[in-house]
């Protein structure tokens, strides 16, 4: 059964700083993973999409790898700014006898200070 | 930008009520789902739709829950008989492609069960 953990749940950084957040999961047998941001109490924002045969995606100040061998994917925010405040899920595409699986991750909640 | 819209933002209900939320995905998406998320837990996977039918639906989708495009523009989802433990925000999203694509999700419904 896939499980998505990312750690750390929370990361308090100040303004500025370059900063990783991570995602694992079990089953390396993934489609594809994607990052999302989460302002509080609102919906989810896309960010970046890393299908299973790329390593890794950019946007912007934002990078995001893949290793499905490892079963881990990191999300790389250069140059921090308070409105990268919000919490960071990833969620992973995977098929599981036929059946399309698209699990969550528990998030992690970033507040950058200025 | 094209987005995806949900009303209510917030429904307040009596336990036992049905509830209908509404959706109106991205106009030229073939592919719609529903999530939801209680307070504090992780986002879960409830249902995809395409082509007027389920494609996939998890354990949680159980006989009180059902989807609906009535007409050219909106995705509906109902809750037969609301339990207090149907509370919880409910995003609705669309992409091109079953999963594989990017999903674009709208801003949630919070559902209260009274």
């Amino acid at each position: 059964k896939q499980e998505v953990t990312q750690i750390p749940a929370a990361l308090s950084v100040p303004e500025g700083e370059n900063l990783v957040l991570n995602c694992s999961f079990t089953d390396s047998a993934i489609y594809n993973l994607q990052w999302f941001r989460q302002d509080h109490g609102k919906g989810l924002t896309s960010l970046l999409l890393i299908q299973s045969s790329q390593r890794e995606q950019t946007s912007g100040r934002l990078n995001a790898s893949l290793d499905k061998s490892s079963g881990r994917s990191t999300l790389y925010i250069a140059a921090s700014q308070p409105g990268d405040s919000a919490t960071y899920l990833c969620a992973v595409t995977s098929v599981t006898s036929g059946t399309y699986k698209y699990i969550f991750g528990t998030g992690t909640r970033l507040k950058v200070l200025a | 930008e094209p987005e995806v819209t949900q009303t209510p933002s917030h429904q307040v209900t009596q336990m036992g009520q049905e509830v209908i939320l509404r959706c109106v995905p991205i106009s030229n998406h073939l592919y719609f789902y529903w999530y939801r998320q209680i307070l504090g837990q992780k986002v879960e996977f409830l249902v995809s739709f395409y082509n007027n039918e389920i494609s996939e639906k998890s354990e949680i989708f159980d006989d009180q829950f059902s989807v609906e495009r009535p007409d050219g523009s909106n995705f509906t989802l109902k809750i037969r008989s609301t339990k207090l433990e149907d509370s919880a925000m409910y995003f609705c999203a669309s992409s091109d492609r079953l999963f594989t694509d990017t999903q674009y999700f709208g801003p949630g419904t919070r559902l209260t069960v009274l």
